[in-house]
C-alpha cells in the first residue's frame, strides 16, 4: 500500500524562504507529485518527480530521493498568496493510481 | 490548457435522496476519470477510477452500490449519491486523464460541495 507523511502545518514570514518535506512508502513507485490547495478549492499541480534531483520551476523547486522515500517542496521569496494547502502525492501501487498526503498548510505571515 | 467542470459545484439535499455529480472534460478526451472525497482537514482519498465504456474501479471501503458512477462517453462521467445521510456531506472532485498522456496528465474539476441536511 501507500503511506505518505508530511507536517500538518507551517508558519513562514513574507520574502523568506520555506522547505515542506514529504516521505513516502509505496508498492511501486510511478512519480511525486505536488498540488497547491486553496481553501475550498479543487488542487492545482505544481510539479511532478519521477527520477533522482531538484526540478526547479520559477519560484518552486521540488526535489526527489527515490531510494530515502524523500522529497520536498522549496518555495522561494514567500507571498502572501502563497498561504495554502500543499499536498504531496504518490504515483503507484496500481495502474494510474495517485495517492494523496494530508497536506501540509502553509500560513505565509508578514 | 486543459480544461475540467464540474456541476453542480454546490447542492445541499435531505437525508435520503439522491444527488448526481457531472464531471466533464471540456477540450480534450478523457478516457480515464478519477473520483476524490475531501472531509475537512483531511486529504483527498480517492474513491473510484472510470474507465470510458467499462464499469468503475472502486477503492476498499467505498460501497459502490452507494456511490454509482457511469462514464460514458469520453467526455462526461457522473457520481451519483444514492440514499445520501449526513456523513456523506463533503467535498467531491473528479479528475480527469487525457488519453495516451503520462501518469502526471491528470486535470482537477473545480469540486463539488455536497451538504446532506
Amino acid at each position: 500500500g501507500q503511506n505518505i507523511d508530511q507536517p500538518t502545518e507551517m508558519t513562514a514570514t513574507e520574502g523568506a524562504i520555506v522547505q515542506i518535506n514529504c516521505t513516502y512508502q509505496t508498492s511501486g513507485f510511478n512519480g511525486l507529485f505536488w498540488y497547491q490547495q486553496h481553501a475550498g478549492e479543487a488542487p492545482t499541480f505544481l510539479s511532478y518527480n519521477v527520477l533522482d534531483g531538484l526540478e526547479e520551476k520559477g519560484r518552486f523547486s521540488s526535489f526527489l530521493s527515490r531510494s530515502k522515500g524523500y522529497s520536498y517542496l522549496l518555495l522561494k521569496e514567500l507571498q502572501m498568496k502563497d498561504s495554502a494547502s500543499y499536498l504531496c502525492a504518490v504515483g503507484g501501487g496500481g495502474y494510474q493510481k495517485v495517492t494523496f498526503g494530508i497536506g501540509t498548510k502553509l500560513q505565509v505571515i508578514p | 490548457g486543459a480544461v475540467v467542470s464540474q456541476h453542480p459545484s454546490r447542492v445541499i439535499c435531505k437525508s435520503g435522496t439522491s444527488v448526481k455529480i457531472e464531471c466533464r472534460s471540456l477540450d480534450f478526451q478523457a478516457t480515464t476519470m478519477f473520483w476524490y472525497r475531501q472531509f475537512p482537514k483531511q486529504s483527498l482519498m480517492l474513491m473510484a477510477t472510470s474507465n470510458e465504456g467499462s464499469k468503475a474501479t472502486y477503492e476498499q471501503g467505498v460501497e459502490k452500490d452507494k456511490f454509482l458512477i457511469n462514464h460514458a462517453s469520453l467526455t462526461l462521467s457522473t457520481l451519483t449519491v444514492t440514499s445520501a445521510h449526513p456523513e456523506d456531506s463533503s467535498f467531491y472532485i473528479c479528475s480527469a486523464r487525457a488519453s495516451l498522456a503520462g501518469i502526471y496528465e491528470q486535470y482537477f474539476g473545480p469540486g463539488t460541495r455536497l451538504t446532506v441536511t
